[in-house]
């Protein structure tokens, strides 16, 4: 089975500043997903980036990017010139791909990150 | 943009009631899942659905529960009879074929009395 490990409970960053948070999992798979979701006060979860182990390019999306690290089995995330609306819970989490795309997400318990005015 | 829907946003019932959680996926997906989070803790995978059919279950998801996808648009988590330990934040989402991103909505919080 598989696992997802964010073993920080809770971030704090300046606003503008550029933080980093840390995830790591554990699978005998060689080819899956990974996913970094935002869970704001609101409680809803979005999507924020994803990467196909397959690719060594780290993904990117505007101010998020990834530090991918397969050998390691290491997904960090880095947010880039943080801002208020940055702050929410970040989960991590895990994708082992199937045939027709209807697999379960494997979830990291989550970091809490503030972003200070 | 497309969004996945969840109605209700809050729902309060007592113990030993059933309860049913009902959700528009987007339109142009044909997978569907439900996840639930208790407060405080990481979201769980409770059963993902295609084709009219349940495709895995957590352990988590008992007897107790069934989903169903009763027309063309809603897909429905009902609970039968109720838990305390049922309390939770539930939330359903969907990914269109050939992708493997999920979509949530924006969850249904169950408080069971």
């Amino acid at each position: 089975a598989q696992t997802v490990t964010q073993s920080q409970p809770e971030m704090s960053v300046q606003e503008a500043e550029t933080v980093t948070l840390s995830c790591t999992y554990d699978t005998s798979e060689n080819n899956y997903y990974l996913f970094w979701y935002k869970q704001p006060p609101s409680r809803q979860m979005i999507l924020v980036i994803r990467q196909e182990a397959y690719k060594q390019q780290n993904a990117t999306e505007n101010r998020f990017s990834v530090n991918f690290q397969k050998a390691a089995k290491s997904f960090s995330l880095k947010i880039s010139d943080s801002q208020l609306g940055d702050t929410a819970m970040y989960f991590c989490a895990f994708m082992k791909p199937s045939p027709g795309a209807n697999s379960k997400l494997t979830f990291g318990k989550g970091i809490t990150l503030s972003v200070r005015p | 943009e497309p969004e996945v829907t969840q109605t209700p946003s809050h729902q309060v019932t007592q113990m030993g009631q059933e309860v049913i959680l009902r959700c528009v996926p987007i339109s142009n997906h044909l997978y569907f899942y439900w996840y639930r989070q208790i407060l405080g803790q990481k979201v769980e995978f409770l059963v993902s659905f295609y084709n009219n059919e349940i495709s895995e279950k957590s352990e988590i998801f008992d007897d107790q529960f069934s989903v169903e996808r009763p027309d063309g648009s809603n897909f429905t988590l009902k609970i039968r009879s109720t838990k305390l330990e049922d309390s939770a934040m539930y939330f359903c989402a969907s990914s269109a074929p050939g992708t493997e991103t999920q979509y949530f909505g924006p969850g249904t919080r169950l408080l069971v009395l």
